[in-house]
């Protein structure tokens, strides 16, 4: 079946400072990737999206990069705010549910001044 | 606002009790999705519907839970005979059609006394 594994945090980290946060996937067929991100008290929003090999999703200063070769979507930006802060979800949809997410179980990112 | 609205926000219930949770999402979408977050399972996939019809209820956890969508507009999730592990945040997507990029709500949070 299909999986997301993501690091577990938090990711603690000092303002200004490089962030990676690892995702590799399990799927049958060719998955599209997604990172999603939830603030603190709000929903689930939409950050990034690659739906095939090579492609770099970007947002908001955000990048990851679709990995076929190692099945791995990690999410990096290069310099973190505290407004960062959040918890951050690799997720895919492939077949035979292609119209579903499958979720990593998140990483909360930690971002001081 | 032009968003996924769910209601309540919040839901605290007794054991054994019937809840109902709503989902309205955005106009035009034809595509709906409840997921389930709890702390011990992350997201989980529920039900997809494609109009009114669900051609994905594969994760359902039981025969308590049941949904239905209406006009191709309104969902409505359905949990009979609560328990204790019924307690999580309930989210609901939308997507303009299949495949599309999903659109969280901001969830309903129901809590089994």
């Amino acid at each position: 079946g299909n999986s997301v594994t993501q690091m577990e945090g938090p990711v603690t980290l000092s303002e200004e400072a490089f962030l990676t946060i690892n995702c590799t996937y399990t799927a049958t067929g060719y998955p599209s990737l997604f990172w999603y991100v939830q603030y603190p008290g709000e929903g689930l929003q939409l950050l990034l999206k690659a739906t095939k090999a090579d492609d770099k999703g970007s947002n908001k200063g955000f990048e990851a990069t679709y990995r076929k070769e190692t099945t791995s979507f990690h999410l990096e930006k290069g310099s973190v705010q505290v407004s960062d802060s959040a918890v951050y979800f690799c997720a895919l949809s492939a077949p035979p549910g292609y119209s579903t997410l499958t979720f990593g179980k998140g990483t909360m990112l930690l971002v001081s001044p | 606002g032009a968003g996924v609205s769910q209601s309540p926000s919040n839901k605290v219930t007794e054991k054994g009790k019937d809840v109902e949770l709503r989902c309205d999402p955005i106009s035009g979408h034809t595509a709906l999705y409840w997921y389930r977050q709890s702390l011990g399972q992350g997201l989980e996939f529920l039900i997809y519907f494609q109009g009114n019809s669900a051609p994905d209820k594969s994760g359902l956890p039981s025969d308590r839970f049941s949904a239905e969508r209406t006009g191709g507009s309104v969902s409505t999730l359905t949990i009979q005979r609560t328990q204790q592990e019924d307690s999580a945040v309930y989210l609901c997507a939308s997507s303009l059609e299949d495949r599309q990029p999903q659109h969280f709500g901001d969830g309903t949070r129901l809590s089994i006394l």
